[in-house]
């Protein structure tokens, strides 16, 4: 069993949709990251959260350490937010990675 | 100010040769990690440095791969020889502090014929 878990492994959205993709994870951690990659391209840090909310535009990301279970929401969904949307979690010296949330987003 | 930067972006070998992949931090960032991803797989940590030190480099397979930092700043990691079950995207990723983000590289997809 892997130690960051993502739900759902696809996603597919008509454009507008409000979307939620889910992280939960067995560790200890200090902290959670949102990535992206798209198609054929390397990752982009969306958010790093020890706590609470972070916004960014469209795109929210929250985090429950007592349950250890983190959101990524993104409102408004849009095409080109297609692309695979990855957990990570951060402990002293490493980072371990959910398998990723592969999300299409039709016009 | 420029990101992290990978090369080569991609690599086909054949089975027991050799190759380096390097990756550029960004400027003044004393942290840099190596992950990578093999098909269908998630991605893997392999290893941290911290400036020239190797810091936990407890993710690497075998002594097949082998990675450096000579002076704290670029790094390299080599697979030699390199095998099938090695093809996948190498991630360099760095960080100021270790309580601050990472920023990925592009990657490097190698692929072992």
């Amino acid at each position: 069993k892997n130690e960051v878990e993502q739900s759902p492994q696809n996603l597919t959205a008509q454009e507008g949709e409000f979307i939620t993709i889910n992280c939960s994870y067995s560790v200890g951690i200090s902290a959670l990251h949102w990535l992206q990659q798209h198609p054929g391209g390397g990752i982009v840090s969306l958010f790093m959260l020890s706590s609470g909310k972070k916004k960014h535009g469209r795109l929210i990301a929250t985090i429950n350490i007592q349950e250890k279970h983190s959101s990524l929401h993104i409102t408004a969904s849009h095409p080109r937010d297609s692309a695979v949307y990855i957990c990570a979690v951060s402990g002293n010296n490493d980072m371990r990675f959910g398998a990723g949330t592969r999300l299409t987003v039709k016009p | 100010e420029a990101g992290v930067t990978q090369f080569p972006s991609h690599s086909v070998i054949e089975k027991g040769q050799t190759v380096t992949l390097r990756c550029d931090p960004i400027s003044g960032h004393d942290n840099l990690y190596w992950y990578r991803r093999v098909m269908g797989k998630e991605i893997k940590f392999l290893l941290h440095f911290v400036k020239e030190s190797k810091q936990d480099e407890s993710g690497m397979p075998n002594n097949r791969f082998l990675a450096e930092r000579t002076g704290g700043t670029y790094s390299t990691l080599k697979v030699q020889p390199a095998e099938l079950e090695d093809s996948g995207v190498y991630f360099c990723a760095s960080s100021q502090t270790l309580n601050t983000g990472q920023y990925f590289g592009p990657g490097t997809r190698l692929t072992v014929l």
